[in-house]
This record gives structure tokens, sequence and C-alpha cells, in this order.
């Protein structure tokens, strides 16, 4: 099955600077790659997805690229804002098979004003 | 707006127990999927469903077992509850076209 690794646990950085979170997957065959942001007592909500047809995807602040060769896909956040700070989950799975996605283990974000 | 509704927040139940975790969405999606959320360990598949009275196992079932018999309503049973089951559920329904999950609110549930 799906591996997903994910780092760092936690990151720290200042409003206004940008931050990264990595994740690696096993499965070549994976093609879809979602990530969720979980704020504090709050429930997962999806941010942003990517395609394994496509290398980047931008929305406002957020993007997210894919290396389907070293099999690693990132998010990046630039400009960021207090509230910014959650739990960032990124994942991978083969779309159009089980359609169950395997989960990184996540990210602790904290934006220090 | 996808509304998925867990039944209880916060539970506190004893060793040994049987234990019922509800789960009910309003927008007529196939996929069902009850994970498990610890610290440092990301959220876990435990059982899904892609129709009434069907379930497949995840990467957790042991200790576990669900029931699907309505499309809307997916339940998540402890036959037996162990403290090494203390911890975060979420429920979570996905859309046929977009592949999102969409989850609950979570029920944090304690056993002592």
């Amino acid at each position: 099955g799906e591996n997903v690794e994910q780092h760092p646990s936690t990151l720290s950085v200042q409003e206004g600077d940008s931050a990264v979170i990595k994740c690696t997957y096993s499965d070549s065959a994976s093609n879809y790659f979602p990530w969720y942001k979980q704020e504090l007592g709050k429930r997962p909500q999806l941010i942003i997805d990517i395609r394994s047809n496509v290398g980047e995807k931008k929305d406002q602040r957020i993007a997210v690229t894919l290396n389907k060769t070293a099999k690693h896909f990132s998010l990046h956040i630039t400009e960021t804002q207090p509230e910014d700070s959650a739990v960032y989950f990124c994942a991978a799975t083969l779309r159009g098979s089980a359609r169950q996605l395997t989960f990184g283990s996540g990210t602790q974000l904290t934006v220090l004003p | 707006d996808v509304k998925v509704t867990q039944s209880s927040r916060y539970l506190v139940k004893r060793t040994g127990e049987k234990v019922f975790l509800e789960c009910v969405q309003d927008m007529d999606h196939e996929n069902m999927f009850w994970y498990r959320q610890d610290p440092g360990l990301g959220l876990r598949l435990i059982y899904f469903s892609y129709d009434v009275k069907m379930k497949e196992k995840g990467d957790i079932p042991e200790g576990y077992s669900v029931s699907r018999e309505k499309k809307e309503r997916f339940s998540l049973i402890l036959e037996s509850a162990s403290t090494n089951q203390t911890s975060m559920y979420l429920c979570a329904t996905q859309g046929a076209s977009t592949g999102e999950l969409f989850f609950g609110e979570g029920s944090r549930l304690t056993v002592l």
C-alpha cells in the first residue's frame, strides 16, 4: 500500500515569512495529492490539491509542487499570517481505484507575530 | 454546503464497554470513512464504505467494526473498549467528482 512521510513535524515562522512543508510517497501509481488544514479544535478542510499531470498549482498565497520522478510534493505558503497557524496534512491516493487517501503525519505550523 | 454530523463530541467510557459512534451526512455521498487521529500519527483509516451494507477494512481495523444500514449513516462500533482506543475519531464523506473529503467535527473518546 501507499506510505506517505511528512516533514517537518513542527514549523515556526515569523509573520510575513514563507513556510514549506514536504511530503514523500512510495507508490509511483499515486496520482492525486491533496493538502488539508486543521485549525485548533476544528475539522480538517481541503485547501489545495494537485494531480500528477501538472507540476505546480497556485491559489493566492499557497502553492503545491509535485516531482513525480522523486515522488515528493511540497506545500508553500508565502506572506504567512497568524491565521495560517494550524496543522497541515498531506495525502496521496490513486484516484479511480479505491479512492481512500493515505495521510502524512501532519505538520504543526505556528506563525509568530 | 456539505454537512457531516457526528453524534457525540466527547465521550468517556470504561474498559470493556461497548461504544457506538454515529455519523450522518446530508449530501447523498456514497463513500464514507472513519479515521482515527493521534498526535504524530496523522489520520489513519479504520474502515470505509462505498454503499449501503458494504464495508472495507482500512489500515487499522482491529478492535473496531462498522455498520451502514442507510446511505446517510455510518456507525463505528467498539465491541469492548480498551485504553489504547482513547483517541479522536473523525468521520468523513467523499465527493464523487472531486475526491474531496468532508469531515465531521470529531468525537473525542476517552477510555478509562
